[in-house]
């Protein structure tokens, strides 16, 4: 399986603090996903990196990828209360034979308090 | 746009019932998959689709049929249902923009075997 783990399973932090949470995968892939769940719904997108790129922003989310070491972190600056919810990486596979396959982590349970 | 649609959202099957759980798209996406999400194990891929009357299986076939005879729905058949198969599934369907790819979600699909 090429599931990627994320790090930490929980965290629980102040609003105004910043979150990180890192995903480690297995094997070669074309890009790594971020994708946010709150309770009771489906998961949405948050933000797309490729495999040549190394950092990635948008909005207060940063994203970071490094091949070598199959890892990615995503940081949440300034957390809200509003960013309560479970964040899941997905990675895909880069042998060309798996379209549209995505496999998915665990997942971060995110706590902001107010 | 609906985007993805998954009914029913809540569902009870006694051990050894048969039902399908639908999922359609309004997107004109090519690729469509069903996941199931139990605690503690993520999204776990059951089967996909990269376009109309092709499929194949994921990470935790078994138990579980599907087939694409339109781009737009995609069904997810239990033949006999097991309390192993209480779970929540969701629905996906995402495009392919060269080695990109964002996946959208359905609401999800409540399932209870007893």
């Amino acid at each position: 399986s090429q599931q990627g783990e994320e790090d930490p399973q929980a965290l629980s932090i102040q609003e105004g603090e910043n979150a990180t949470m890192n995903c480690s995968y297995k094997t070669s892939i074309n890009n790594l996903q971020w994708y946010r769940q709150n309770s009771g719904r489906g998961l949405v997108h948050l933000i797309l990196i490729r495999s040549n790129e190394r950092e990635k922003h948008s909005g207060r989310l940063r994203v970071t990828l490094d091949t070598s070491k199959k890892s990615s972190s995503l940081l949440i600056t300034a957390s809200r209360a509003a960013d309560t919810a479970s964040y899941f990486c997905a990675t895909d596979d880069d042998r060309g034979s798996t379209l549209g396959r995505l496999y998915f982590g665990r997942g971060t349970q995110l706590t902001v308090w107010p | 746009n609906a985007g993805v649609t998954q009914t029913p959202k809540f569902q009870v099957l006694k051990t050894g019932q048969s039902m399908t759980l639908q999922c359609a798209q309004d997107m004109n996406h090519e690729y469509m998959s069903w996941y199931r999400q139990d605690p503690g194990m993520g999204l776990r891929l059951i089967h996909y689709s990269v376009g109309a009357g092709i499929t194949d299986q994921g990470e935790v076939p078994n138990g579980y049929n599907v087939s694409r005879s339109t781009t737009e729905d995609f069904p997810l058949r239990l033949l006999s249902a097991a309390p192993s198969q209480t779970s929540v599934y969701f629905c996906a369907s995402s495009y392919q923009q060269g080695l990109d790819t964002e996946a959208f979600f359905g609401q999800g699909t409540r399932l209870t075997v007893v």
